[in-house]
């Protein structure tokens, strides 16, 4: 079983409209939870941490559901500048904190 | 000069070839990676340096070879390459550690293409 998964999409939405993205994880012993954005050709930059409570940053809101093992981020009132590659991070203490990458969900804002 | 840099931000390499790949942090992290992103798939972690010993290997060929003589410098070394290591390849940094808050600074990577 992956270490984490994540809906590839693509994900297509009008600019304005809200978007969700899920990612799943394996290893409930899993401590720290990150979103990365990574636009086209470019590495992956941090976007927000996920804490237990919930945070947000503008427009963008993350949470973490320990007992289902899932994090969500949503997007709302969406830019165009907002179509990347959104990576769920999850570290895991059992290998000394490494990072799991799941493999990104694509979103495009349309005009 | 500040954050991740790798060097060269392209490399096309015949399959006899040798070349490396250099990273550098100015951040003052303690540990060091090297991905390999390739087209639909995850970052796959190559090596880890923590504290410049290496921790993790993750079964990667011996064609690829590291080298971290210092907490800010880290290198891939790669000889006699296949056309399937063409990839995306990504240097990261962290901290470690006691007061470690999480979170990896990437490179800009090195776009590998072997011919």
């Amino acid at each position: 079983r992956k270490e984490v998964e994540q809906d590839p999409g693509p994900f297509n939405v009008p600019e304005g409209a809200t978007v969700a993205f899920n990612c799943t994880y394996s290893n409930s012993a899993s401590q720290s939870f990150f979103w990365y954005r990574q636009d086209c050709r470019k590495e992956p930059k941090l976007l927000m941490s996920v804490y237990s409570s919930g945070n947000e940053d503008g427009r963008f809101t993350a949470q973490l559901n320990r007992a289902s093992q899932y994090i969500s981020l949503l997007i709302r009132d969406s830019k165009l500048s907002d179509s990347a590659t959104y990576l769920c991070v999850v570290t895991s203490p059992n290998t000394g904190n490494q990072f799991y990458f799941g493999t990104g969900t694509s979103l495009t804002v349309i005009p | 000069e500040t954050g991740v840099t790798q060097t060269p931000r392209h490399l096309v390499m015949g399959m006899t070839n040798k070349k490396s790949l250099k990273c550098e942090q100015h951040l003052g992290h303690n540990a060091m990676y090297w991905y390999k992103q390739s087209a639909k798939k995850p970052l796959e972690l190559m090596f880890v340096y923590s504290l410049e010993e290496r921790v993790e290997n993750n079964s990667v060929p011996s064609r690829f070879s590291p080298e971290c003589p210092n907490s800010s410098h880290l290198f891939l070394h790669l000889h006699t390459l296949q056309p399937e290591d063409s990839a995306l390849y990504l240097c990261a940094s962290s901290h470690v550690g006691t007061g470690a808050s999480g979170g990896y600074t990437f490179g800009s990577g090195t776009r590998l293409t072997v011919v």
